[in-house]
């Protein structure tokens, strides 16, 4: 089973900057990664699939990068309403398509 | 639109069994797969399995492999998580996704907390 290790496990960050999210993989998983943004009380939503595309009405600030093991996602100016708890998962090997622990973003 | 609505909360005591559903609208429901993951009180996401609408095909995780069981009603576009024997451990949101089989998860239902306790 492919180990997903996020970090850092919290990031705080004043809103306008900003944030850097990692994810590694324990072996390659080409570029079959995705992230996913929950907030509270809701349903994990998908940002960004194939490590980089966005998905559909995600805004341009949300990028992402990284092949093999090392992912980034990236926020360029944070929104109020982007702080949330942030995961990526793969999906090259598997079963399982397992996911990263989170990387909780908050003001 | 597509959308996945579950089934509501469930409350159940240990060893019992519980079955909640994900119906599905917007879109061709044998098209994609149907995942479900959960997620504990204050935890991360956790892989459960998928089934293949078309044709009924599952594949578990293996921690859930034998508890488990994932289905579909294509007369109904509806896909099912039955879970047996709970213990306190299986107190948690289910969601189910959407997905293609070699894809990430681009559509979810809003969860259905299940809560066992004697």
């Amino acid at each position: 089973e492919i180990v997903m290790t996020q970090s850092p496990a919290s990031l705080s960050v004043s809103p306008g900057e900003r944030a850097t999210l990692s994810c590694r993989a324990s072996q390659s998983v080409s570029s079959k990664l995705a992230w996913y943004q929950q907030k509270p009380g809701q349903a994990p939503r998908l940002l960004i699939y194939g490590a980089s595309t966005r998905a559909t009405g995600v805004p341009a600030r949300f990028s992402g990068s990284g092949s093999g093991t090392e992912f980034t996602l990236t926020i360029s100016s944070l929104q109020s309403e982007d702080f949330a708890v942030y995961y990526c998962q793969q999906y090259n090997n598997w079963p399982p398509k397992t996911f990263g622990q989170g990387t909780k973003l908050e003001i | 639109e597509v959308q996945l609505i579950q089934s509501g909360a469930e409350v159940t005591k240990p060893g019992a069994s519980v079955k909640i559903s994900c119906k599905d609208s917007g879109y061709t429901f044998i098209d994609y797969y149907i995942y479900w993951v959960q997620q504990a009180p204050g935890k991360g996401l956790e892989w459960v399995g998928l089934v293949d609408p078309e044709d009924g095909a599952t594949i578990y995780a293996e921690r859930f492999q034998g508890r488990v069981t994932i289905t579909a009603d294509t007369s109904t576009d509806t896909a099912y998580l039955e879970l047996n024997s709970l213990r306190s451990e299986d107190t948690a949101v289910y969601y189910c996704a959407r997905g293609r089989i070699a894809g990430y998860f681009d559509y979810w239902g809003q969860g259905t907390l299940v809560t066992v306790s004697s």
